[in-house]
């Protein structure tokens, strides 16, 4: 059964950092690619970052509202993913979720979220 | 970013009702969209992608279809375990996702 289960989450003040982690079981993680996804309280879903696996060059990209100031990483050791987070704003207070990068080929590649962690609230505010 | 419109963003129905949701995107997204079923306090759930494939494991009674700019969610016998919000994304450029679609019971 696939698992991933956030950490790190909690209060910190605007301009603060914090780093949230995922650890995942019940797949190879070594050859998944992973994301974050966040959702700030009663609103929608944001596309934060991915990173694909190593073997797949192990590359990042990052949404507009974060780029610069967020970066995925992955220990495939610790079957762990990553989301560091500084210079944080009010506006980054979200659930943050942890989610496999699922993809389907059929002469071109579709890309989704197939699975999911529970989320980890981090709340921005002095 | 293209932004994508769910409408409406909510609705009421009775169990067994056939209840459509649509995506329009702003620009063409080709068939790189997909669905995703949330519920109070929990993490979405994928329902469908790439327009129209039903994940494993998903119940039949729900559906995609569409493309370029315009899209269908359609459950077609609402159960009570349905009542939920509904997203779209699309994958085509930087990822987005509609605003949401809330089923309510009516």
């Amino acid at each position: 059964e696939v698992q991933l289960v956030e950490s790190g989450g909690g209060l910190v003040k605007p301009g603060g950092s914090l780093r949230l982690s995922c650890a995942a079981s019940g797949f190879t993680f070594s050859k998944a690619w992973m994301s974050w996804v966040r959702q700030a309280p009663g609103k929608g879903l944001e596309w934060v970052g991915r990173i694909k696996s190593k073997t797949d060059g192990g590359t990042t990209e990052y949404a507009a509202p974060v780029k610069g100031r967020f970066t995925v990483s992955r220990d495939d050791s610790k079957n762990t993913q990553y989301l560091e987070m500084n210079s944080l704003r009010s506006e980054d207070t979200a659930v943050y979720y942890c989610t496999t990068w699922g993809r389907y080929y059929d002469g071109s590649a579709y890309y989704f979220f197939d699975y999911w962690g529970q989320g980890t609230l981090v709340t921005v505010s002095s | 970013d293209i932004q994508m419109t769910q409408s409406p963003s909510s609705l009421s129905a009775s169990v067994g009702d056939r209840v459509t949701i649509t995506c329009r995107a702003s620009q063409s997204v080709s068939n790189y969209l997909n669905w995703y079923q949330q519920k109070p306090g929990k993490a979405p759930k994928l329902l469908i992608y790439a327009a129209s494939s039903l994940r494993s494991g998903v119940p039949s009674r729900f559906s995609g279809g569409g493309s370029g700019t315009d899209f269908s969610l359609t459950i077609s016998s609402l159960q009570p375990e349905d009542f939920a919000t509904y997203y779209c994304q699309q994958t085509y450029s930087t990822w987005t996702f509609g605003q949401g679609t809330k089923v309510e019971i009516k």
